[in-house]
């Protein structure tokens, strides 16, 4: 099935360090959701785009929604302990029910 | 309490087991999902309802059964279970066809 490329698989970074992840698709979405999932829990949603170019922020997190609609990006700034978890991109194509998951991003944060 | 919830948490089981994953949200949305999660999968879709009495295959429906007779419930069957079927499960919800999605916490099923 329609798969999403999202990278890094995982991420050891430093309290306070900025952060990047991306998805990528070969096929069109008509919208990009970002989920975090703490250990334990299910996934929460961060953010929710809509149109193309469009950029949202939440806080310290800001996503984008890619010009082309194949791609979208995820930034966390100035970490702090509790942004540990999976994040996980998903696209939904126009009129789809359903929505089709990256295969997450792992982030740990040495204090 | 408001919310949706998965029962049991946690579940134990041998292989050619009947198991029931029950899935129940208070919010009256319209769509509800079950999903699975494994390591290096991510999470991948079984079945969905887009209403009451309307349920539809995701992407690894094979050996699982779902019903939607009451807009608040959505349970999962797994009519024998599998090893291969020892996963992680998670039922969501959504409102409108948004794709925002409230997940529950989750239910840990082994299959000996």
């Amino acid at each position: 099935g329609q798969q999403l490329n999202q990278s890094p698989q995982s991420m050891f970074i430093q309290e306070g360090e900025d952060v990047s992840m991306n998805c990528t698709s070969s096929s069109i979405f008509n919208t990009w959701l970002w989920y975090k999932q703490d250990p334990g829990e299910g996934p929460v949603l961060l953010i929710a785009l809509y149109k193309a170019g469009e950029l949202t922020s939440n806080g310290r997190l800001t996503a984008q929604f890619g010009i082309t609609r194949k791609d979208s990006f995820l930034n966390i700034s100035a970490s702090i302990p509790s942004d540990v978890g999976i994040y996980f991109c998903a696209g939904q194509y126009q009129g789809a029910q359903k929505l089709v998951f990256g295969q997450g991003t792992r982030l740990t944060i040495n204090p | 309490d408001a919310g949706i919830t998965q029962s049991p948490r946690y579940k134990i089981t041998e292989t050619g087991r009947q198991v029931t994953l029950m899935c129940h949200q208070t919010w009256s949305h319209s769509y509800m999902f079950w999903y699975r999660q494994d390591l290096g999968h991510g999470l991948r879709l079984i079945y969905y309802s887009a209403a009451a009495d309307i349920t539809d295959k995701g992407e690894v429906p094979d050996g699982y059964v779902v019903s939607r007779s009451k807009t608040e419930n959505f349970p999962l069957t797994l009519e024998s279970a599998t090893r291969s079927q020892t996963s992680v499960y998670f039922c969501a919800s959504s409102e409108r066809n948004t794709g925002e999605l409230f997940f529950g916490e989750g239910s840990r099923l082994t299959v000996l």
